[in-house]
């Protein structure tokens, strides 16, 4: 049981590139989240979802999309990248009867320059 | 959005009791919880109380609640070694609207 898991750890990308981050979970958990984590601040949800094929806006979305096709995954895309996109992300994935319990990746960190 | 405050520092003596604190905005019902990042993990959620509550204790940690001034502590007993990592505070009723303090980095000193 590997839990979360997020690939890849590490990615230095140049502005206006793209690229994918994937979240699997082997938990079959109902909900899964993106959240990006920034130096002095929390964490910021980016983007959510309820079930497969279905997603939601978080609380800063601009500039990424997502994808989950599959109930175990769940897709961040940087369609053009800029340097206040360098962050740490983490996905996290939950149960739908106790979301508030989130069990959390080991996050990705992605610089851009 | 809300705002969750936290001090971004705290370190102790192994076998002390560490006490970390926590303030928030949010002045409807919500849920308050700790969680513990370690180095290049993600976060893992400790416990969790819900704001008409004063008091949980759950082996070693203790979590206090002063609704009046919004203020949430999280005491560890005995700190060890292994405890050292990020505590983030949060709050929020949802998962997909929880707002998460800065953290605060626990350095325990041997």
């Amino acid at each position: 049981n590997a839990g979360v898991t997020q690939t890849p750890k590490f990615r230095v990308l140049k502005t206006g590139q793209s690229m994918t981050l994937l979240c699997a979970q082997d938990m079959n958990h109902e909900y899964m989240y993106w959240y990006r984590q920034d130096p002095g601040m929390g964490l910021r949800l980016i983007h959510y979802s309820v079930g497969e094929g279905t997603t939601a806006k978080g609380e800063v979305p601009d500039g990424y999309n997502v994808s989950r096709l599959k109930k175990q995954n769940f897709l961040l895309g940087l369609e053009s990248a800029a340097p206040s996109q360098t962050s740490v992300y983490f996905c996290a994935s939950s149960t739908y009867k106790s979301s508030y319990e989130q069990y959390f990746g080991p996050g990705t960190r992605l610089t851009v320059t | 959005g809300e705002d969750v405050e936290q001090s971004l520092f705290l370190s102790v003596r192994e076998g002390d009791s560490s006490v970390i604190n926590c303030t928030y905005t949010d002045s409807s019902s919500t849920y308050l919880y700790w969680y513990k990042q370690e180095p290049g993990a993600g976060l893992q959620l400790l416990t969790y109380i819900f704001s008409n509550m004063d008091m949980k204790q759950d082996q070693r940690l203790t979590v206090l609640l002063n609704k009046k001034d919004k203020h949430l502590s999280l005491r560890i007993a005995d700190t060890q070694t292994g405890d050292s990592a990020i505590y983030f505070c949060a709050e929020g009723w949802q998962a997909n609207n929880l707002f998460f303090g800065t953290g605060t980095r626990l350095t325990v000193i041997p």
